[in-house]
């Protein structure tokens, strides 16, 4: 079945510092979509993408479509103690498959 | 506020009982998808219906069951619960068309005891 293969697993940074963060699959994926999540919250939308090679831009993340479409990859300049949390990679897949399938997860802390 | 509305958010139930999980998607959204999310895992892709259809599956347990009303909201149907399914539950929706953001409500957190 579809996989996203999300890395790293957890990151630990100071504030200030830019952060990056990919999936990869081994199969072509038509969107990638990034996610944010807060203990006990749900998911919320950062970024979504819809070309190969799109670079899309939301305050200070950054995200790209691959252009072999089996890759993202998310970058946060300078971060802050609120960017603390769970980063997700989401994607629909090629084939007709609608499932929005998931990595999962980078989870990152940011020392003040 | 996603738009998403989940009920009831917290459910402490014993084993073997049943329980119902509510959605009521985004305004104009078509299609609902139900994710389990257990301690420190990722999302798990239970299900998605799309417009009153499923449209497709995951690795959703024959316990289990789903369904979308006509007036767009879905109910996610856990029966003979064991300790293993205690987890937080969330549904997301999507627009009109098949393949575009999801949106994901609040969850609802499951324990079973």
């Amino acid at each position: 079945g579809q996989q996203l293969n999300q890395s790293p697993q957890s990151m630990f940074i100071q504030e200030g510092e830019d952060v990056s963060m990919n999936c990869t699959s081994s199969s072509i994926f038509n969107t990638w979509l990034w996610y944010k999540q807060d203990p006990g919250e749900g998911p919320v939308l950062l970024i979504a993408l819809y070309k190969a090679g799109e670079l899309t831009s939301n305050g200070r993340l950054t995200a790209q479509f691959g252009i072999t479409r089996k890759d993202s990859f998310l970058n946060i300049s300078a971060s802050i103690p609120s960017d603390v949390g769970i980063y997700f990679c989401a994607g629909h897949g090629q084939g007709g498959s609608e499932k929005l399938v998931f990595g999962k997860g980078t989870k990152l802390t940011v020392n003040p | 506020d996603s738009g998403v509305t989940q009920t009831p958010k917290h459910l402490i139930t014993a084993t073997g009982q049943r329980v119902t999980l509510r959605c009521s998607p985004r305004s104009g959204d078509l299609s609902v998808y139900w994710y389990q999310q257990s301690l420190d895992q990722g999302l798990q892709f239970l299900i998605q219906y799309y417009n009153g259809e499923e449209r497709a599956k995951g690795n959703i347990l024959e316990r289990f069951s789903a369904q979308q009303f006509p007036d767009l909201h879905s109910e996610l149907n856990l029966s003979s619960l064991e300790l293993g399914d205690s987890a937080l539950y969330f549904c997301a929706s999507s627009g009109p068309n098949r393949v575009t953001e999801a949106f994901f409500g609040q969850g609802t957190r499951l324990t079973v005891v």
